[in-house]
Protein backbone atom coordinates (compact mmCIF):
# COMPACT_ATOMS: atom_id res chain seq x y z
CA UNK A 1 0.00 0.00 0.00
CA UNK A 2 0.94 3.61 -0.15
CA UNK A 3 3.16 4.89 2.05
CA UNK A 4 1.62 8.05 4.51
CA UNK A 5 4.10 9.53 7.11
CA UNK A 6 3.70 11.97 9.72
CA UNK A 7 5.43 14.22 11.99
CA UNK A 8 6.08 14.27 15.12
CA UNK A 9 4.28 11.23 16.22
CA UNK A 10 3.69 12.34 20.18
CA UNK A 11 3.73 15.88 21.02
CA UNK A 12 3.06 17.59 24.64
CA UNK A 13 2.43 21.43 25.09
CA UNK A 14 1.18 23.84 27.10
CA UNK A 15 -2.17 25.54 27.02
CA UNK A 16 -2.54 28.47 24.44
CA UNK A 17 0.70 27.62 22.64
CA UNK A 18 0.55 26.44 18.64
CA UNK A 19 1.61 22.94 17.72
CA UNK A 20 2.00 21.70 13.91
CA UNK A 21 1.73 18.54 12.52
CA UNK A 22 2.93 17.50 8.85
CA UNK A 23 1.33 14.76 6.94
CA UNK A 24 3.67 13.41 4.01
CA UNK A 25 3.04 11.26 1.11
CA UNK A 26 6.15 9.78 0.62
CA UNK A 27 6.08 7.49 -2.62
CA UNK A 28 3.13 9.34 -4.80
CA UNK A 29 1.55 12.80 -5.16
CA UNK A 30 -1.47 13.55 -2.96
CA UNK A 31 -4.38 16.28 -4.25
CA UNK A 32 -6.36 15.53 -1.76
CA UNK A 33 -5.52 14.81 1.89
CA UNK A 34 -7.55 14.25 4.82
CA UNK A 35 -7.68 14.71 8.67
CA UNK A 36 -9.09 12.89 10.93
CA UNK A 37 -9.55 12.96 14.98
CA UNK A 38 -10.07 10.09 17.53
CA UNK A 39 -10.64 10.63 20.71
CA UNK A 40 -9.79 7.36 23.16
CA UNK A 41 -12.21 4.35 22.32
CA UNK A 42 -13.80 6.54 20.04
CA UNK A 43 -14.75 6.45 16.13
CA UNK A 44 -12.17 8.65 13.57
CA UNK A 45 -14.50 12.14 12.88
CA UNK A 46 -13.35 13.69 9.51
CA UNK A 47 -12.23 16.94 10.74
CA UNK A 48 -11.52 18.41 7.10
CA UNK A 49 -10.05 17.69 3.92
CA UNK A 50 -7.05 19.56 2.42
CA UNK A 51 -6.77 19.94 -1.70
CA UNK A 52 -3.10 21.20 -2.85
CA UNK A 53 -3.32 24.70 -3.99
CA UNK A 54 -6.91 25.80 -2.43
CA UNK A 55 -8.20 26.45 1.26
CA UNK A 56 -9.50 23.01 3.03
CA UNK A 57 -13.31 22.44 3.41
CA UNK A 58 -13.79 21.78 6.81
CA UNK A 59 -16.28 19.72 8.39
CA UNK A 60 -19.30 21.03 10.39
CA UNK A 61 -18.69 22.19 14.33
CA UNK A 62 -14.85 21.55 13.11
CA UNK A 63 -13.29 25.71 14.02
CA UNK A 64 -11.10 26.74 10.69
CA UNK A 65 -9.31 28.94 12.54
CA UNK A 66 -8.19 27.09 15.44
CA UNK A 67 -7.27 24.02 12.86
CA UNK A 68 -5.06 25.61 10.04
CA UNK A 69 -4.25 23.07 7.56
CA UNK A 70 -1.99 24.05 4.89
CA UNK A 71 -1.30 21.87 1.94
CA UNK A 72 1.26 23.38 -0.13
CA UNK A 73 2.77 20.86 -2.30
CA UNK A 74 1.31 17.37 -3.74
CA UNK A 75 3.26 15.20 -0.85
CA UNK A 76 2.50 17.83 2.41
CA UNK A 77 -0.40 18.78 4.33
CA UNK A 78 0.15 20.26 7.75
CA UNK A 79 -2.48 20.80 10.40
CA UNK A 80 -1.85 23.76 12.99
CA UNK A 81 -3.81 23.70 16.07
CA UNK A 82 -3.72 26.98 17.90
CA UNK A 83 -3.98 28.49 21.02
CA UNK A 84 -4.51 24.84 21.75
CA UNK A 85 -6.16 23.45 24.86
CA UNK A 86 -6.45 20.33 26.80
CA UNK A 87 -9.98 19.55 25.22
CA UNK A 88 -7.60 19.48 21.71
CA UNK A 89 -5.86 16.39 23.46
CA UNK A 90 -6.65 13.80 20.98
CA UNK A 91 -4.86 11.69 18.58
CA UNK A 92 -4.44 13.56 15.15
CA UNK A 93 -4.27 11.19 11.51
CA UNK A 94 -4.04 11.90 8.19
CA UNK A 95 -5.11 10.51 5.19
CA UNK A 96 -4.67 10.47 1.45
CA UNK A 97 -7.03 8.72 -1.52
CA UNK A 98 -5.18 6.28 -3.74
CA UNK A 99 -6.73 5.24 -7.07
CA UNK A 100 -9.52 6.21 -6.30
CA UNK A 101 -11.20 3.92 -4.48
CA UNK A 102 -8.66 3.55 -1.26
CA UNK A 103 -8.12 5.58 1.40
CA UNK A 104 -4.29 5.13 3.21
CA UNK A 105 -3.77 6.54 6.70
CA UNK A 106 -0.44 7.80 8.15
CA UNK A 107 0.15 6.30 11.61
CA UNK A 108 -1.10 9.47 13.40
CA UNK A 109 0.28 12.04 16.16
CA UNK A 110 -0.86 12.21 19.70
CA UNK A 111 -1.26 15.29 20.78
CA UNK A 112 -1.84 16.22 24.56
CA UNK A 113 -1.98 19.37 25.65
CA UNK A 114 -1.36 20.38 29.19
CA UNK B 1 -26.73 11.14 13.61
CA UNK B 2 -24.80 8.24 13.49
CA UNK B 3 -24.89 7.31 9.44
CA UNK B 4 -22.56 4.29 9.86
CA UNK B 5 -22.91 1.89 12.46
CA UNK B 6 -21.11 -0.97 14.22
CA UNK B 7 -23.14 -2.00 16.98
CA UNK B 8 -21.05 -4.75 19.04
CA UNK B 9 -18.08 -2.93 20.63
CA UNK B 10 -16.44 -6.23 21.28
CA UNK B 11 -16.07 -9.40 19.92
CA UNK B 12 -13.91 -12.61 20.93
CA UNK B 13 -13.84 -16.04 18.61
CA UNK B 14 -11.73 -18.61 19.50
CA UNK B 15 -8.37 -19.45 17.15
CA UNK B 16 -9.25 -21.26 13.92
CA UNK B 17 -13.08 -20.25 14.04
CA UNK B 18 -14.69 -17.13 11.95
CA UNK B 19 -15.30 -13.89 13.22
CA UNK B 20 -18.28 -11.89 11.68
CA UNK B 21 -18.03 -8.04 12.40
CA UNK B 22 -21.09 -6.00 11.24
CA UNK B 23 -21.74 -3.12 10.32
CA UNK B 24 -25.41 -0.94 9.13
CA UNK B 25 -25.46 2.37 7.01
CA UNK B 26 -28.34 4.64 6.63
CA UNK B 27 -27.21 6.77 4.15
CA UNK B 28 -27.72 5.14 0.35
CA UNK B 29 -25.02 7.96 -0.90
CA UNK B 30 -22.53 5.73 -0.26
CA UNK B 31 -20.56 4.30 -2.95
CA UNK B 32 -17.72 2.07 -1.40
CA UNK B 33 -17.67 0.15 1.72
CA UNK B 34 -13.88 -0.41 3.52
CA UNK B 35 -12.50 -2.21 6.08
CA UNK B 36 -9.49 -1.13 8.44
CA UNK B 37 -7.79 -3.20 11.35
CA UNK B 38 -6.23 -0.24 13.77
CA UNK B 39 -4.16 -0.63 17.09
CA UNK B 40 -4.07 1.72 19.69
CA UNK B 41 -1.68 4.79 18.93
CA UNK B 42 -1.68 3.61 15.01
CA UNK B 43 -3.21 4.93 12.22
CA UNK B 44 -5.73 2.34 10.45
CA UNK B 45 -4.29 -0.09 7.77
CA UNK B 46 -7.17 -1.09 5.14
CA UNK B 47 -7.87 -4.43 4.78
CA UNK B 48 -10.30 -4.96 2.26
CA UNK B 49 -13.39 -2.72 0.39
CA UNK B 50 -16.43 -3.21 -1.49
CA UNK B 51 -18.23 -1.36 -4.55
CA UNK B 52 -21.79 -0.46 -3.28
CA UNK B 53 -22.66 -2.25 -6.95
CA UNK B 54 -21.11 -5.59 -5.88
CA UNK B 55 -22.76 -7.89 -3.34
CA UNK B 56 -18.60 -9.77 -2.38
CA UNK B 57 -15.59 -9.70 -2.12
CA UNK B 58 -12.98 -11.88 -1.05
CA UNK B 59 -9.20 -11.29 -0.50
CA UNK B 60 -7.81 -14.73 1.22
CA UNK B 61 -8.58 -15.13 4.56
CA UNK B 62 -11.20 -11.91 4.49
CA UNK B 63 -14.13 -11.58 2.84
CA UNK B 64 -16.79 -8.84 2.64
CA UNK B 65 -20.44 -9.31 1.69
CA UNK B 66 -22.99 -6.13 1.18
CA UNK B 67 -26.49 -6.29 1.49
CA UNK B 68 -27.88 -3.39 0.19
CA UNK B 69 -31.71 -3.66 0.97
CA UNK B 70 -30.98 -3.76 4.32
CA UNK B 71 -27.90 -1.29 4.42
CA UNK B 72 -26.05 -3.75 5.72
CA UNK B 73 -22.11 -5.16 5.67
CA UNK B 74 -19.82 -8.13 6.92
CA UNK B 75 -16.66 -8.73 7.05
CA UNK B 76 -15.60 -12.32 7.38
CA UNK B 77 -12.24 -13.84 8.81
CA UNK B 78 -11.89 -17.72 8.20
CA UNK B 79 -9.90 -18.63 9.66
CA UNK B 80 -9.17 -16.43 12.04
CA UNK B 81 -5.85 -15.56 14.36
CA UNK B 82 -3.77 -14.18 17.37
CA UNK B 83 -2.44 -11.51 15.36
CA UNK B 84 -6.18 -10.90 13.84
CA UNK B 85 -6.97 -9.29 17.09
CA UNK B 86 -7.25 -5.57 17.28
CA UNK B 87 -10.22 -2.99 16.37
CA UNK B 88 -11.87 -2.95 12.69
CA UNK B 89 -13.98 -0.39 11.77
CA UNK B 90 -16.12 -0.11 8.79
CA UNK B 91 -15.82 2.90 6.53
CA UNK B 92 -18.37 4.17 4.11
CA UNK B 93 -17.18 6.49 1.11
CA UNK B 94 -19.48 9.11 0.23
CA UNK B 95 -20.19 9.51 -3.32
CA UNK B 96 -18.70 12.21 -5.37
CA UNK B 97 -17.54 14.00 -2.64
CA UNK B 98 -13.63 14.06 -3.17
CA UNK B 99 -13.42 10.48 -0.93
CA UNK B 100 -14.51 11.51 2.28
CA UNK B 101 -15.21 8.93 4.71
CA UNK B 102 -17.68 8.65 7.39
CA UNK B 103 -16.11 5.53 10.27
CA UNK B 104 -18.03 3.57 12.11
CA UNK B 105 -17.39 2.96 16.24
CA UNK B 106 -15.44 -0.01 15.76
CA UNK B 107 -14.93 -2.92 17.29
CA UNK B 108 -12.35 -4.53 19.53
CA UNK B 109 -11.78 -8.33 17.51
CA UNK B 110 -9.72 -10.93 20.18
CA UNK B 111 -8.58 -14.06 19.07
CA UNK B 112 -8.04 -16.99 21.82
CA UNK B 113 -5.97 -19.16 20.99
Amino acid sequence: GAVVSQHPSWVICKSGTSVKIECRSLDFQATTMFWYRQFPKQSLMLMATSNEGSKATYEQGVEKDKFLINHASLTLSTLTVTSAHPEDSSFYICSTAVWGNEQYFGPGTRLTVT
Amino acid sequence: DQQVKQNSPSLSVQEGRISILNCDYTNSMFDYFLWYKKYPAEGPTFLISISSIKDKNEDGRFTVFLNKSAKHLSLHIVPSQPGDSAVYFCAARVYNQGGKLIFGQGTELSVKP
